[in-house]
């Protein structure tokens, strides 16, 4: 297993376009979870799934955004219209489901995205 | 969610202990303590987590008092390679669902 897969690691699209980001968890994990990071700032929940179904969801995350986990496998973000203010890091991340020392995040290293 | 509180950076001497302390004052009684590393251009990555008094493992030691309203991550004989920041969390019964990350404590390592 070599962790978390994040494609592609750096994204730099126009103003108004879409894009679509790509996550592969660890393999036997079954949360996977989407953060986003700011400079200077830690990552800021956006989303989670257990599975297929999408548990939870952040108010960071507009209309604009929407992430899918269709077989509860590798997951996408696609944000639509990009506007400047979503450059940032995207991290994913995955778990098992739990609380103790076994069942914390593996981060993935993100994709950069830079919106001119 | 339990809030966290610690300080913004530090800098420090190779070769010295460092002990970053981080404040969790409405901790609930189920939530564990877990800190995690990150450099720049990747994800965090998880060091320790503990539920009270002291915990280690080969990278850091996990003191947490009594009281568990604080804690404190001590890094032994630091390295330029340990600069980076460092993160505090508190993660509930509910799981990693509800995490928030806090701005972290920014770790200088000085030749």
């Amino acid at each position: 297993d070599t962790g978390v897969s994040q494609d592609p690691r750096h994204k730099i699209t126009k103003r108004g376009q879409n894009v679509t980001f790509r996550c592969d968890p660890i393999s036997e994990h079954n949360r996977l979870y989407w953060y986003r990071q700011t400079l200077g700032q830690g990552p800021e929940f956006l989303t989670y799934f257990q599975n297929e179904a999408q548990l939870e969801k952040s108010r960071l995350l507009s209309d604009r955004f929407s992430a899918e986990r269709p077989k509860g496998s590798f997951s996408t973000l696609e944000i639509q219209r990009t506007e400047q203010g979503d450059s940032a890091m995207y991290l994913c991340a995955s778990s098992l489901p739990g609380t103790g020392p076994y069942y914390g995040y593996t981060f993935g290293s993100g994709t950069r995205l830079t919106v001119v | 969610l339990a809030k966290t509180t610690q300080p913004i950076s530090m800098d420090s001497y190779e070769g010295q202990e460092v002990n970053i302390t981080c404040s969790h004052n409405n901790i609930a009684t189920n939530d564990y303590i877990t800190w995690y590393q990150q450099f720049p251009s990747q994800g965090p990555r998880f060091i320790i987590q503990g539920y009270k008094t002291k915990v280690t493992n080969e990278v850091a030691s996990l003191f947490i008092p009594a009281d568990r309203k604080s804690s404190t991550l001590s890094l032994p004989r630091v390295s330029l390679s340990d600069t980076a920041v460092y993160y505090c969390l508190v993660v509930g019964s509910g799981g990693y669902q509800k995490v928030t990350f806090g701005t972290g404590t920014k770790l200088q390592v000085i030749p």
